[in-house]
């Protein structure tokens, strides 16, 4: 298996732009997690879905923030204006399950917003 | 809520020695815990998973311990290489959340 997929891997935008993170979980997953990591606040759970439904949205920070999981193998974050606060990395997780079994990590993509 | 520490935050040891890294969590309401690693300008790998009905895992040379009741989980690295340097994070994961701890930012050096 390929593992968890993120794309793009680096994304620098300007201020007031539109910015669409996208993840591919690990196949025969049910749960998919995004994560915000910054040095300030460490890793932060934003929403997680469980067979494409979101579940728990009380990470996400503000309206501007929306996620989607049209089908089993992908999701979006999407940060409608972007802001310079929103700079960090952004990871998508992914298990089979949610007592048993590992999260597993994609490689992230890094947002600098300038 | 539960919170999830680790201290010390930073540890640097050289090459070889038998070491410890602490996780504390306020809830002993959890389903697992998990260990995992990170290396700069990387996601995170995981390394090893306890399950609440278990008291330890091992692989290789990191053996994972877990006592709900004192809210506490150690994860030890026998002799250590310098290709163990990186940050080590754990996570504790209840019934609607995962909770993840700052990291320990270990150095090994040779």
């Amino acid at each position: 298996d390929a593992g968890v997929i993120q794309s793009p891997r680096h994304e620098v935008t300007e201020m007031g732009q539109e910015v669409t993170l996208r993840c591919k979980p690990i196949s025969g997953h049910d749960y998919l997690f995004w994560y915000r990591q910054t040095m300030m606040r460490g890793l932060e759970l934003l929403i997680y879905f469980n067979n494409n439904v979101p579940i728990d949205d009380s990470g996400m920070p503000e309206d501007r923030f929306s996620a989607k999981m049209p089908n089993a193998s992908f999701s979006t974050l999407k940060i409608q204006p972007s802001e310079p606060r929103d700079s960090a990395v952004y990871f998508c997780a992914s298990t089979r399950g949610w007592t048993y079994n590992e999260q597993f990590f994609g490689p992230g993509t890094r947002l600098t917003v300038l | 809520k539960q919170e999830v520490t680790q201290i010390p935050a930073a540890l640097s040891v050289p090459e070889g020695e038998n070491l410890v890294l602490n996780c504390s969590f306020t809830d002993s309401a959890i389903y697992n815990l998990q260990w995992f690693r990170q290396d700069p300008g990387k996601g995170l790998t995981s390394l090893l998973l306890i399950q609440s009905s278990q008291r330890e895992q091992t692989s290789g040379r990191l053996n994972a311990s877990l006592d709900k009741s004192s809210g506490r989980s150690t994860l030890y690295i026998a002799a250590s290489q310098p290709g163990d340097s990186a940050t080590y994070l754990c996570a504790a994961a209840d019934r609607n959340q995962f909770y993840f701890g700052t990291g320990t930012s270990l150095t090994v050096i040779p």
